[in-house]
Parts: C-alpha cells; structure tokens; sequence
C-alpha cells in the first residue's frame, strides 16, 4: 500500500490563482480530512468527508472546496488564493469501523502564496 | 472534545524513558486519549490510545490516571529519531473522527 499520498509537494501561487491539492488513500477508508499547519501551530481542520458524497466543513473551511466523487480521493481547492493560505497541508484518512482508529497522514503540501 | 494542556518542551538524554505529561481535566466518559507525533514537519504519525486502562504497544505506553483526568506518554528507551513534537488529543466517541490539535510538547533527545 502507498498509504496517504500527496501532489504537489510544494507550490508556489500568486494571489488571486487557483488551483487544486490532490490527496490520494488506497487502504479502502471512509474518512478522508484536510488539516493546515501554519508556522508554530498545530493543524486545524479545514474539511472532512465520511464517504464518497459527503463532505463537510471543519474549523477553517472559508477559501477552500472539496469534493468526494470517490473514496479514494478527496482533492482541496483553493478558489481565489490568498497570502493568509500559505502553509503546509496535510490530508489524513481514517477508517469508519464503529470503534476508535488510527488517522493516516500524508507527507504534506507546502504552498506559498506571494 | 476536552481540551488538553501540555508542556511546550522537554529534554531527555538518549537511552533513557521519556514521559511526556498530558493534563485533560475536563474529559468526559467516551473520550479516548489519542497520541500523535510530529517529526520535523512530516505528517503527523499515530502513537497510541486509550480509554481508561494503561496500554502497550511497539513504540510507547499510555498511562492514564483513575480519574482519567491526566495521563503520561513514556517511550520507554528515548533514541534520537524520537526527536518530535508530541500532541495529545482528547477525541470525542468513535464515529466522530475529527482531531483537534495543540501545540503539543517539543521533545528534543541530547545524546
């Protein structure tokens, strides 16, 4: 298994561009997230999906869509990037089984937006 | 969730166990406490859980008191790859698998 996989590993936009961070799980799992980490801080939740369908916001979901169309992939958008979005982004992926589990972490994207 | 208040840092001295306190008085009932390590801003990685009950695994112990309102991460021989940020994370019952992150305790091994 690769696990929780990441693209890009590093991106540098300019204000006012979009684009989309790509997150991939192949271990089969319900629960996908998005964390930002900014300089110092822990992660915060931006947004989180329990299946293919269903997606739903987390504690800083404004700037940011997502998207479920499958269980395996759970892309993060940026709409119009700003300097306040510069951080590293990590996507994590739990099973659903019922009982507590374990969250998979990918290796993160590190974005800049000047 | 419960909130969770830990040391910003801590030393241990290669070859011995590192304890990492965690204070969480206000859990609740069907709250786990979950440990998570961060190494050089890599992604967070899974240590250990538990509910109530002291657990083992390959890379730590959990300890949590009878009241449950704290509990103590002990990697039991420190090697220098141990070197991380530890967060400990109080999360609510299964089903809910949002994880809500500290700064965490920065645990720096001197050799």
């Amino acid at each position: 298994n690769a696990g929780v996989t990441q693209t890009p590993k590093f991106q540098v936009l300019k204000t006012g561009q979009s684009m989309t961070l790509q997150c991939a799980q192949d271990m089969n799992h319900e629960y996908m997230s998005w964390y930002r980490q900014d300089p110092g801080m822990g992660l915060r939740l931006i947004h989180y999906s329990v299946g293919a369908g269903i997606t739903d916001q987390g504690e800083v979901p404004n700037g940011y869509n997502v998207s479920r169309s499958t269980t395996e992939d759970f892309p993060l958008r940026l709409l119009s990037a700003a300097p306040s979005q510069t951080s590293v982004y990590f996507c994590a992926s739990s099973p659903l089984a019922g009982r507590p589990s374990e969250q998979f972490f990918g290796p993160g994207t590190r974005l800049t937006v000047l | 969730d419960a909130k969770t208040t830990q040391p910003p840092s801590m030393d241990c001295a290669e070859g011995r166990a590192a304890n990492l306190p965690c204070n969480h008085s206000t859990i609740s009932g069907n709250e786990y406490v979950y440990w998570y390590r961060q190494i050089h801003s890599q992604g967070p990685q899974y240590i250990i859980h538990g509910l109530k009950n002291n657990e083992t695994n390959e890379m730590a112990s959990l300890i949590i008191t009878e009241d449950r309102k704290s509990s103590t991460l002990i990697l039991p021989h420190a090697t220098l790859r141990d070197t991380a940020v530890y967060y400990c994370i109080v999360r609510s019952n299964f089903g809910n698998e949002k994880l809500t992150f500290g700064t965490g305790t920065r645990l720096t091994i001197i050799p």
